[in-house]
């Protein structure tokens, strides 16, 4: 099926450096979405993408849809502790959604 | 509370014991899907219903069964677990399939097969 690539698989970063992390598949999709997991729980929805080249911004978060709709990244501004977590992209197409395998990102107080 | 909710939170099987994971949601969704999560892998599909007695397979549906008898409820069925099957399994529930819908995710259900 189709695959998606997600970078880098871990970070750790200092409380107030910005993060980027991106997502690239080899099929086009319809719809990108960002989700977080904290620890113990299961993945919320931060932000999602409906249109090609749409940049959308959710607080200190930021996410665009790749004009070829094969590619999605997601920024995080002047990170704080709470941001720790495992970072999840998802490509979906017609009742088919596809996750990367995360990106954990440790933030140093 | 709009919420899903899985049973058990935590489960330790035998090999060949079957077990039932329950999974259920009290916002109407037409919607539910299985998936486990194993590291380096992200979330994988297993099973997915569309709707009330339609289900189809997803990424990894062996050793796996799944019945929608019920709009809110999705159970997932091991009839003979098999340690590769020790994972963290979420259920997930959404307004529709379609564009433009969030899916809720329930706690998860950390499974380990010996």
């Amino acid at each position: 099926g189709q695959q998606l690539n997600q970078s880098p698989q871990s970070m750790f970063i200092q409380e107030g450096e910005d993060v980027s992390m991106n997502c690239t598949s080899s099929s086009i999709f319809n719809t990108w979405l960002w989700y977080k997991q904290d620890p113990g729980e299961g993945p919320v929805l931060l932000i999602a993408l409906y249109k090609a080249g749409e940049l959308t911004s959710n607080g200190r978060l930021t996410a665009q849809f790749g004009i070829t709709r094969k590619d999605s990244f997601l920024n995080i501004s002047a990170s704080i502790p709470s941001d720790v977590g495992i970072y999840f992209c998802a490509g979906y197409n017609n009742n088919d959604m596809r996750f990367g395998a995360g990106t954990r990102l440790t933030v140093k107080p | 509370e709009a919420q899903v909710t899985q049973n058990p939170r935590y489960l330790i099987t035998v090999t060949g014991k079957k077990l039932t994971v329950t999974c259920s949601q009290n916002m109407n969704h037409e919607y539910m899907s299985w998936y486990r999560q194993d590291p380096g892998l992200g979330l994988r599909q297993i099973y997915y219903s569309m709707n009330v007695e339609v289900t189809d397979k997803g990424d990894v549906p062996e050793g796996y069964k799944v019945s929608r008898k019920e709009k809110r409820n999705f159970p997932l069925i091991l009839e003979s677990p098999s340690p590769n099957q020790t994972s963290l399994y979420f259920c997930a529930s959404s307004l529709t399939g379609g564009l433009n819908t969030e899916a809720f995710f329930g706690q998860g259900t950390r499974l380990t097969v010996v």
